[in-house]
C-alpha cells in the first residue's frame, strides 16, 4: 500500500526567510506520480507540481524548488524568501499510474501548516 | 487544467437529514472523484465515478450514505445521507483531464448540528 508522511505538522518562519517542507513516500510501484498542493485558509486546493517517478530532476518555479530523491523516497519543497501569502496548509500526494484511464486515487500526506510571520 | 465548480459552498444541516452537493466542469472528463476533508485532517478519497458506471467506493464509504450520480462527463453529484455530527467536513470532487493532475474544486463546507 502506497503511504505518504509529512512529519511536520506546523512550521512558523519569520517573512523572507527560506524554508523547506519534507516528504517521504511508500510505494511499491515502479512508475509512480508525486504532487504537492497547497490549500490556502479560503480551502480550495491548488495544484503546485507534478512529478513522475522517472524524471528526477529538480524543478524551480519563482520562489519555489522541488527536490525529488528516489533513493530517499523523498519529494521535498522548498519556498526561498517567503511571504506572508505563502501561509497555507501544503499536502503532498502519491499516485500509481495503475489504470488505462489515468491515475488511481491520490494518496494524500497528513498536511504541513506554514504561518509566515510579517 | 479544468474550471470545477460545486454547489453548495457552505451548508449546516440538521442530523439526520441529507444533503446533495453538485460538481460541475467545465469540460468533459472521464474519472470523477470525490473526497472528505474532516476538520484539520487530510483528504480521504470517498469514491471514483465514471460516467456510465457504478461508482467505486473506498473502504469505510459505503453506497448507502454516500449515492453518487454521474449522469455525463460533466456533471456529478454527491449526497451525505442521515448526516450526524460526524459528517461534518469539506467535501471536494476532483477531475482529472488527460491522465495528468488532479484539480480540484472549491469544496463544500458541512457543518451539522
Amino acid at each position: 500500500a502506497q503511504k505518504v508522511t509529512q512529519a511536520q505538522t506546523e512550521i512558523s518562519v519569520v517573512e523572507k526567510e527560506d524554508v523547506t517542507l519534507d516528504c517521504v513516500y511508500e510505494t511499491r510501484d515502479t512508475t509512480y506520480y508525486l504532487f504537492w498542493y497547497k490549500q490556502p485558509p479560503s480551502g480550495e486546493l491548488v495544484f503546485l507540481i507534478r512529478r513522475n517517478s522517472f524524471d528526477e530532476q529538480n524543478e524551480i518555479s519563482g520562489r519555489y524548488s522541488w527536490n525529488f530523491q528516489k533513493s530517499t523516497s523523498s519529494f521535498n519543497f522548498t519556498i526561498t524568501a517567503s511571504q506572508v501569502v505563502d501561509s497555507a496548509v501544503y499536502f503532498c500526494a502519491l499516485s500509481e499510474a495503475s489504470s488505462p484511464f489515468g491515475n488511481e486515487k491520490l494518496t494524500f500526506g497528513t498536511g504541513t501548516r506554514l504561518t509566515i510571520i510579517p | 487544467s479544468a474550471v470545477i465548480s460545486q454547489k453548495p459552498s457552505r451548508d449546516i444541516c440538521q442530523r439526520g437529514t441529507s444533503l446533495t452537493i453538485q460538481c460541475q466542469v467545465d469540460s468533459q472528463v472521464t474519472m470523477m472523484f470525490w473526497y472528505r476533508q474532516q476538520p484539520g485532517q487530510s483528504l480521504t478519497l470517498i469514491a471514483t465515478a465514471n460516467q456510465g458506471s457504478e461508482a467505486t467506493y473506498e473502504s469505510g464509504f459505503v453506497i448507502d450514505k454516500f449515492p453518487i450520480s454521474r449522469p455525463n462527463l460533466t456533471f456529478s453529484t454527491l449526497t451525505v445521507s442521515n448526516m450526524s455530527p460526524e459528517d461534518s467536513s469539506i467535501y471536494l470532487c476532483s477531475v482529472e483531464p488527460g491522465r495528468e493532475t488532479q484539480y480540484f474544486g472549491p469544496g463544500t463546507r458541512l457543518l451539522v448540528l
